[in-house]
């Protein structure tokens, strides 16, 4: 089954505590971003990478890290997890080509940082 | 840059009936896609219709369709005889169709609808 995933769904962890939140997809997408959604505001890119070992900033990268070295994997990185950070987390994916071509978003990860 | 705007933050329609999601955006380019997903308490982000801007035809999956409005940037979503399963928030998207930039989708604040039996 074509899909995305992330781990963990949910979490709950301490201000300073460095995490991962993982993103596998098995569809062969070259492109993979991250999104935030917060109430009132909708989803916003915190970053996003076109291939493997290319990534760059979206609208919100502040306090995020990503890394990009297979193409399958597109993991978010908290170095220093603060309470703005709470939110729900998106990854998607999709072929660059078509241009046109249908972006498949995760679960979501439910973040909550205290 | 480019902004999408959903007007209605809530919406209610009676099981069976028709209601309209509003959406208008704003941008300077002429190629572009748009979209509405669905979020249903589960939180997953679904799929619901897509139109690409060079097409003038509206988009149609079912009982939803869009009524595309290219010279006013408006982009509606129209639901026909709603379920209950229709419940949810819709979020109305856009994306550039120039390559080379971040490839993101611009979403507009949501809409959440409630479907009365």
């Amino acid at each position: 089954e074509a899909q995305v995933t992330q781990n963990p769904r949910y979490l709950i962890t301490v201000t300073g505590k460095k995490l991962t939140v993982t993103c596998s997809q098995n569809m062969n997408h070259e492109y993979m971003s991250w999104y935030r959604q917060d109430p009132g505001l909708g989803l916003r890119q915190i970053y996003y990478s076109m291939n493997v070992e290319v990534t760059d900033k979206g609208d919100v990268p502040e306090g995020y890290k990503v890394s990009r070295k297979e193409k399958r994997n597109f993991p978010l990185i908290l170095e220093s997890p603060s309470p703005n950070q709470t939110s729900l987390y998106f990854c998607a994916s999709r072929f660059l080509s078509p241009i046109g071509s249908e972006q498949y978003f995760g679960p979501g990860t439910r973040l909550t940082v205290t | 840059a480019q902004t999408v705007t959903q007007s209605q933050p809530e919406m209610s329609v009676q099981e069976a009936e028709t209601v309209t999601l509003s959406c208008t955006y704003d941008t300077s380019e002429s190629d572009y896609y748009l979209f509405w997903y669905k979020q249903p308490p589960s939180r997953q982000m679904i799929l619901v219709i897509r139109q690409e801007a060079y097409k003038q035809q509206n988009a149609t999956e079912n009982r939803f369709s869009v009524n595309f409005q290219k010279a006013a940037k408006s982009f509606s979503l129209k639901i026909s005889d709603s379920q209950l399963g229709d419940a949810a928030m819709y979020f109305c998207a856009y994306r550039s169709g120039t390559q080379g930039g971040s490839e993101k989708l611009v979403f507009g604040k949501g809409t959440k609808l409630t479907v009365n039996p």
